[in-house]
């Protein structure tokens, strides 16, 4: 059973706009929410993270919105460069286990 | 950021033997260390949690005897798939989390940069 979901496999963008990843999760006992960004047979690197006691967090040009009635959360990058062209992997906390989703591959076009 | 490596990035094995995977923190004691299989277009599983010392405990539906994991130090952890077979095949990834730091536990945890395992 998936308790972390991206349902879009794959999003393009045009460089300079602004990239929406979206993540949804069933387990409201989840406390702690991460972005991942993967490249290509690499590992994922922590991008930016957020409590479930907030609903916004802001990192330079990523911003992660968590909206915990609908259990949903996206990160906003903008904006867009080529360089962002990854996976990127939300992942929620409960306990000692990390739960990840599927992940979305993001292309930003030059 | 904290690194952590894995020794080898890519492993082509045959059928029937034995691989082994290791997974170092470089810069820091990691009381915990994570391993995760990512198959094709599929999210990260966790496949077992190793604690310094202690023995590993496993995900639902892991095989322990099958995918042996040793954490005999704070740096280092190792995956051994024993009896290997095709469908190991997978890309297997380590994390690491840092131990107490000021009294407050760390949740951050960093990646190691992967392995491909081939089983042919």
């Amino acid at each position: 059973d998936q308790q972390v979901k991206q349902n879009s496999p794959s999003l393009s963008v045009q460089e300079g706009r602004i990239s929406i990843l979206n993540c949804d999760y069933t387990n409201s006992m989840f406390d702690y929410f991460l972005w991942y960004k993967k490249y290509p047979a690499e590992g994922p690197t922590f991008l930016i993270s957020i409590s479930s006691i907030k609903d916004k967090n802001e990192d330079g040009r990523f911003t992660v919105f968590l909206n915990k009635s609908a259990k949903h959360l996206s990160l906003h990058i903008v904006p867009s460069q080529p360089g962002d062209s990854a996976v990127y992997f939300c992942a929620a906390r409960f306990g000692n286990q990390f739960y990840f989703g599927t992940g979305t591959s993001l292309t930003v076009i030059p | 950021g904290a690194v952590v490596s894995q020794h080898p990035s890519w492993v082509i094995c045959k059928s029937g033997t034995s691989v082994k995977i290791e997974c170092r923190s470089l810069d820091f004691q990691a009381t915990t260390m994570f391993w995760y299989r990512q198959f094709p277009k599929q999210s990260l599983m966790l496949m077992a949690t190793s604690n310094e010392g202690s023995k590993a405990t496993y995900e639902q539906g892991v095989e322990k005897d099958k995918f042996l994991i040793n954490h005999a130090s704070l740096t280092l952890s190792t995956l051994t798939v024993t009896s290997a077979h095709p469908e190991d095949s997978s890309f297997y990834i380590c994390s690491s989390r840092p131990g107490l730091e000021n009294s407050v536990v760390s949740y951050e945890q960093y990646f190691g940069p992967g392995t491909r395992l081939t089983v042919t």
